[in-house]
């Protein structure tokens, strides 16, 4: 079934230790998201690819970077993640942007910081 | 910037009652979706509604969409244990590349 991989489901890193996240497609989609959710929180977009095109949002703390190497990977890294930045990630995807079309969710990865 | 928000944050029903949530956003919409997110899992895409005073139905859940475009509701009937979940709207801001601003979400809790 085509669908939305996150790798892996739970991941726990140090204080200040950089930590990639992963996400793969296989709906060939366009738009690749990256959100964070905290516990009881809506999801909060991080950024967008629409194919190579790279869309921060204005509040998104520059620890937090993407990579889009080809349609169907994207990947988070976090560079020095703080306490404050544990939380799930959600990758989604939509065949295309401008919120007129459905968004495929992964499962998520949990991210705990010791 | 825009906001969109939904009401009430919390619902706890016994089984059979009927549920309703409420969205509301602070600048007209091009159009709403609506997701539902079962208890450790991920947001899935219930319905976009798109036209103005669009009501859709899947079996026991109607969805509405304001005359205005600036609110949305989403009713269960005779809601079941498996209706269990957080329910997201989702507005789309407008323009062409607007993207999709999510409520804060209700959670239900349905009591057997």
């Amino acid at each position: 079934d085509a669908m939305v991989i996150q790798n892996p489901r739970y991941q726990v890193t140090q204080f200040g230790k950089p930590v990639t996240l992963s996400c793969s497609q296989t709906l060939n989609h366009n738009v690749m998201y990256w959100y964070q959710q905290k516990s009881s929180q809506a999801p909060k977009l991080l950024f967008h690819y629409y194919d190579k095109d790279f869309n921060n949002e204005a509040d998104t703390p520059d620890n937090f970077q993407s990579r889009r190497p080809n349609t169907s990977f994207c990947f988070l890294d976090i560079r020095s993640p703080g306490l404050g930045d544990a939380a799930m990630y959600l990758c989604a995807t939509s065949r295309g942007r401008g919120g007129d079309q459905p968004q495929h969710f992964g499962d998520g990865t949990r991210l705990s910081i010791l | 910037g825009q906001q969109v928000m939904q009401i009430p944050q919390y619902q706890h029903v016994q089984e059979g009652e009927d549920f309703t949530t409420y969205c509301n956003s602070s600048t007209t919409l091009s159009n709403i979706q609506w997701y539902k997110q079962r208890p450790g899992g991920h947001p899935v895409f219930l319905i976009q509604l798109v036209k103005s005073g669009e009501v859709k139905k899947q079996k026991r859940l109607t969805f509405q969409f304001g005359e205005a475009k600036k609110n949305s509701s989403l009713h269960i009937t005779a809601t079941q244990t498996t209706d269990v979940g957080t329910y997201f709207c989702a507005g789309k801001e407008s323009g062409n590349t607007g993207k999709l601003i999510f409520g804060q979400g209700t959670t239900l809790q349905v009591k057997p």
